[in-house]
């Protein structure tokens, strides 16, 4: 048990729409990071929040948005969903770096 | 050059036997590196971190680190049925002080034969 909480677990959408993915994490852990793992792949950063703010974020085009609350939750938004969209998308926390990050247990999302 | 490899994969052991799945990275001035187990269908794990060279112990896990040649690994002991995972490197590349920003690997399969 991490802490980490997602909903929902599965998504299926259809090309072109938009979807909103949430993440709750454990209290005083003020640092999310956001993952997409497609098939037979290893998680890649999306990006990060600390204290709200975007903190970083990886290859990822502009279309991939998040926002990180003051309660410990935050939002994965994704516009315009494509096929190649479609994996696990996983919410990780820590309190600090070197506790390494701890995962929920993920968003599969399917588009259609 | 991929940031973090894990090659020759999958990997299939007897029970009993000692599983060893390597790791190389590219990033000299990586600081933090991790081990994630992943199940079928399931999230990654946490299983082992280290930051120092040399080894670290936990249990049938054990992780060696060596920056000077860029790798890492992970030797589990005494593997069992149950140690069937997908196994994932990863490695967070800057002391930022903050959260970490994990590179992972493509990850290895390993298969503990009964």
């Amino acid at each position: 048990e991490t802490g980490v909480t997602q909903s929902p677990t599965h998504l299926i959408k259809t090309r072109g729409q938009q979807v909103t993915l949430r993440c709750s994490s454990q209290s005083g852990h003020n640092t999310v990071s956001w993952y997409q793992q497609a098939l037979g792949q290893g998680p890649q950063f999306i990006f990060q929040y600390y204290r709200e703010e975007e903190n970083g974020r990886g290859n990822f085009p502009p279309r991939f948005s998040g926002l990180q609350f003051p309660n410990y939750s935050s939002e994965l938004n994704v516009n315009a969903l494509e096929l190649d969209d479609s994996a696990l998308y996983l919410c990780a926390s820590s309190l600090d770096k070197d506790l390494g990050a701890f995962f929920g247990q993920g968003t599969r999302l399917t588009v259609v | 050059q991929k940031e973090v490899e894990q090659n020759s994969g999958p990997l299939s052991v007897p029970e009993g036997a000692i599983a060893s799945l390597n790791c190389t990275y590219s990033d000299r001035v990586s600081q933090s590196f991790f081990w994630y187990r992943q199940y079928s269908g399931k999230s990654p794990e946490l299983i082992m971190s280290i930051y120092s060279n040399g080894d670290k112990e936990d249990g049938r896990f054990t992780a060696q680190l060596n920056k000077a040649s860029q790798y890492v690994s992970l030797l589990i002991r005494d593997s069992q049925p149950s140690d069937s995972a997908t196994y994932l490197c990863a490695v967070n590349p800057l002391n930022t002080g903050a959260n970490s920003k994990l590179t992972f690997g493509k990850g290895i399969t390993l298969s503990v034969r009964p």
